[in-house]
């Protein structure tokens, strides 16, 4: 069974870096047939994908248009894990951060975390 | 970007009712279609994938149907516990894209 866990701050000021990091459990971060993504949720703007990475003899990543420039998303297969980073921030990236995997076989979001709040406050 | 466009926003309907949700895509997303199941408080759960086939462990109360453009979430014999927020995405391209979603009240 595949158990995503996200852990960050939940408390981001303005213009500074909202960094989280998923954990995988169950499957492996290098798996060739997933990709591990970002997605968040606000009243304002329902469910958004942010961006995925993931590994097919090398590694890719993608990312929305909408926060391509400020985004980093990066595997970390030491304790198989991924990270997304958001710089910039405004109170308009408020929202609940999940993590989810991108199953390559039905290509659905099969797994996902129980998100995390960040708020983005001075 | 492919626009996933619900209607209604939300509805009201009572036990043992059946309930017709729709998803409409701005383009023909084939039948890369799934609908996505979020109880309050909770992460979207996957219910139909491929527009019409379930997902393991969802009840056969749950159905899905469609291609191209216009696609319909079934619930027949609506039960207390599908109180929740539906959720269609189109896997046809990236970026996935999600509707705003359809809440149902019981």
């Amino acid at each position: 069974q595949v158990q995503l866990q996200e852990s960050g701050p939940g408390l981001v000021k303005p213009s500074q870096t909202l960094s989280l990091t998923c954990a995988i459990s169950g499957d492996s971060v290098s798996s060739n047939s997933a990709a591990w993504n970002w997605i968040r949720q606000s009243p304002s703007r329902g469910l958004e994908w942010l961006g995925r990475t993931y590994y097919r003899s090398k590694w890719y990543d993608d990312y929305a248009v909408s926060v391509k420039s400020r985004t980093t998303i990066n595997p970390d297969t030491s304790k198989n894990q991924f990270s997304l980073q958001l710089n910039s921030v405004t109170p308009e990236d408020t929202a609940v951060y999940y993590c989810a995997r991108d199953s390559a076989v039905t290509a659905t979001f099969d797994y996902w975390g129980q998100g995390i709040l960040v708020t983005v406050s001075s | 970007d492919i626009q996933m466009t619900q209607s209604p926003s939300s509805l009201s309907a009572s036990v043992g009712d059946r309930v017709t949700l729709t998803c409409r895509a701005s383009q023909s997303v084939r039948t890369d279609l799934n609908w996505y199941q979020q109880k309050p408080g909770k992460a979207p759960s996957l219910l139909i994938y491929d527009a019409s086939s379930l997902q393991s462990g969802v009840p056969s109360r749950f159905s899905g149907s469609g291609s191209g453009t216009d696609f319909t979430l079934t619930i027949n014999n609506l039960q207390p516990e599908d109180l929740a927020t539906y959720h269609c995405q189109q896997s046809y391209e990236t970026p996935r894209t999600f509707g705003q979603g359809t809440k149902v009240e019981i």
